[in-house]
């Protein structure tokens, strides 16, 4: 079955700065991967999606993500973080509809 | 376009009480998810549907939980008896397509359930 490996629990960054968010897969098909974003007492959102189609992936809010075959990863990136960025981040693995989430990531961020 | 709906937003019960969380999914999708998120992790599904049927129940613990969605449309989400550690944000989500399709779910805000 697919999994999905988010490599930090939580990543603090200063607005202003770029961050990353780590994401390692595993599937034994072409999987489609997504990123999820959920602030406080709010529903997930979809950030962005990987479906087989271009490699470099971007998303709302300026987010982007890649995907690398070879590393089977599909880190999220952003070049300037924001405030109102601060928020928890959930790495997705599909095959056939079914969804697999990451642990999360908890995104701090500094004035 | 009105979003995924649930109720209610919070619920707290004392154990081996009854509790039921209702889900309304945007209109046309034609599949229903059930979610349940611990506190610190991912969600975990615990029961899929396409249309009105249960295509995916594998991680739903039957001895106490149970889902319907009559018409295929709303559904609700049983515990009986409730337990300590049932406590959780039970998850609604819904999307357009089933099977093969890769289509994105839309999911609503949550119900927390606090088990006392």
């Amino acid at each position: 079955a697919q999994s999905v490996t988010q490599l930090d629990s939580h990543v603090s960054v200063s607005e202003g700065t770029p961050v990353l968010l780590r994401c390692n897969y595993s599937s034994s098909y072409s999987p489609s991967l997504f990123w999820y974003v959920q602030h406080p007492n709010k529903g997930l959102q979809l950030l962005l999606k990987y479906t087989s189609a271009a490699t470099l992936v971007k998303g709302i809010n300026g987010f982007e993500a890649e995907f690398k075959k070879s590393e089977t990863s599909f880190h999220l990136t952003k070049p300037s973080a924001h405030m109102s960025d601060a928020a928890e981040y959930f790495c997705v693995v599909s095959e056939s509809n079914d969804m697999r989430f990451g642990a999360g990531t908890r995104l701090t961020v500094k004035p | 376009e009105a979003g995924v709906v649930q109720s209610p937003r919070y619920k707290i019960i004392e154990k081996k009480q009854p509790v039921a969380f209702w889900c309304n999914p945007i209109s046309g999708h034609n599949t229903l998810y059930w979610y349940l998120q611990n506190l610190g992790q991912g969600p975990e599904l615990l029961i899929r549907y396409e249309n009105e049927e249960a295509v995916d129940d594998s991680q739903l613990p039957k001895d106490r939980f149970s889902a319907e969605r009559l018409k295929g449309v709303d559904s609700t989400l049983k515990i009986q008896p409730a337990e300590l550690g049932d406590s959780a944000v039970y998850l609604c989500a819904s999307s357009l397509e089933g099977g093969e399709g890769h289509y994105e779910q839309y999911f609503g805000p949550g119900t927390r359930l606090t088990v006392t």
